[in-house]
């Protein structure tokens, strides 16, 4: 049973555009969010996370905002650069144990 | 800055076989988690310490153990090795002692039963 998902396998966005990531999520004891950008043959990187009490946290390039009546959150890269293309993962917390759940990835191509 | 660090970072092994993989985590990082990434699925959790205590159990099978030592090192051991088990295996940790849920990985080993 996928609790997270992520419905765009890939996207291609041109360089200098806005890309923009979506996840939704079906466990609404999810309370801690995270985003990851892995790269071929490496582990995950971390790039920015969001509590539930909070709808938007930014860090430079990347925003991430959540609606947790919708359950579902984006991460937004702007401007998106051609360094940026990866397989780019979401993740979420339960508020009980220090379990994590993954979305299936969306692949983002920055096309210069 | 030290990352984590997994060891082998290749492993192949026959059916029935038992592996050791190896996962030393950033300094001063008191939670290490294990996953088991299969071919174009997603990170799928299997087990996390806090403290060298098992924290969460996830999809581990009972065919796999792990502990965390007094240095903060964990080992993932499996035994009975079997085809389904080919897939990346990450490890990553986190300070969750100072509140932060923040996972930094791996590169992975990647384990091939044949």
């Amino acid at each position: 049973d996928q609790q997270v998902k992520q419905n765009s396998p890939s996207l291609s966005v041109q360089e200098g555009r806005i890309s923009i990531l979506n996840c939704d999520y079906t466990n609404s004891m999810f309370d801690y969010f995270l985003w990851y950008k892995k790269y071929p043959a490496e582990g995950p990187t971390f790039l920015i996370s969001i509590s539930s009490i909070k709808d938007k946290n930014e860090d430079g390039r990347f925003t991430v905002f959540l609606n947790k009546s919708a359950k579902h959150l984006s991460l937004h890269i702007v401007p998106s650069q051609p360094g940026d293309s990866a397989v780019y993962f979401c993740a979420a917390k339960r508020n009980t144990g220090n379990q994590f759940y993954f979305g299936t990835g969306t692949s983002l191509t920055v096309i210069p | 800055a030290a990352g984590v660090i997994q060891s082998p970072r290749h492993l192949i092994k026959e059916k029935r076989e038992t592996a050791t993989l190896k996962c030393y985590p950033i300094p001063r990082h008191d939670t290490v988690y294990w996953y088991q990434q299969g071919p174009g699925q997603d990170p799928q959790f299997l087990i996390s310490f806090y403290e060298k205590m098992q924290s969460d159990k996830g999809s581990i099978p009972d065919r796999f153990s792990a502990q965390q030592f007094s240095d903060y090192h964990s080992e993932l051991n499996m035994s009975s090795l079997e085809l389904g088990d080919s897939a990346l295996y990450f490890c990553a940790s986190s300070l969750r002692g100072r509140g932060s849920y923040e996972q930094y990985f791996g590169p992975g080993t990647r384990l091939t039963v044949t």
